[in-house]
């Protein structure tokens, strides 16, 4: 079981906006503002798309938008695109006295 | 544009030792502030953190791997590696190094395109 809990799967047609919730502890996310997101295609590395909540590295799409409430962050993408089809995982820094990052279990988002 | 590419063997033998290595293009392991990271994904399942060598030298392991793990680095190669002992079926994974800067830490900037170890008989 994964330290952060995302949707198993969410879809959505082309032009329409989605939202990945990613819920957490007042361990991790409800904390800290260090909760990135990520995009993995199938059989390719990870992505990142958001880090510190919100921000976007350089090249990455401005459709892509992340926020925070509490314990839950949320990743947005809007004008949903076929090539948005892919697997989200959000991740935190933790004050666990173990590890320093969790991850959600992931999201399959499908663009139908 | 850092570049990190994974390299070992693609199947361990159950009770051995998994070793990889991860080369760095384009940036120094020694130098600057980054944590180079190993992160690692089971079949159909998510990611798990497994540790990390710093810039400095200092590492940090995942406690559930930690009697087993040594990440360790060769600077004059420019890389960083991963050793875990005692493999399991459990131990199968793609087995990815990523970088992240210490300024936005735990955020992993740039990965390798991870490599599968299968443990196996």
């Amino acid at each position: 079981q994964s330290a952060l809990t995302q949707p198993a799967s969410l879809s959505g047609s082309p032009g329409q906006s989605i939202t990945i919730s990613c819920t957490g502890t007042n361990s991790d996310v409800g904390s800290y503002d260090y909760v990135s997101w990520y995009q993995q295609h199938p059989g390719k590395a990870p992505k990142l798309m958001i880090y510190e909540v919100g921000n976007r590295p350089s090249g990455v799409s401005n459709r892509f938008s992340g926020s925070k409430s509490g314990d839950r962050a949320s990743l947005t993408i809007s004008g949903l695109q076929a090539e948005d089809e892919a697997h989200y995982y959000c991740s935190s820094y933790t004050r666990s006295s173990t590890v320093d990052v969790v991850f959600g279990g992931g999201t399959k988002v499908t663009v139908l | 544009q850092v570049q990190l590419q994974e390299s070992g063997p693609g199947l361990v033998k159950p009770s051995e030792t998994l070793s990889l290595s991860c080369s760095v293009s384009g940036g120094s392991v020694s130098s600057g502030t980054y944590y180079w990271t190993w992160i690692r994904q089971s079949p159909g399942k998510g990611l798990e953190w497994v540790g990390y060598i710093y810039y400095s030298g200092t590492t940090k392991y995942n406690p559930s791997l930690k009697s087993r793990l040594t990440i360790g680095r060769d600077t004059s190669k420019n890389h960083f590696s991963l050793k875990l002992n005692s493999v399991t079926a459990a131990d199968t994974a793609v087995y990815y190094c990523a970088r992240s800067p210490s300024a936005s830490w735990p955020s992993f900037d740039f990965w390798g395109r991870g490599t599968l170890v299968t443990v196996s008989s």
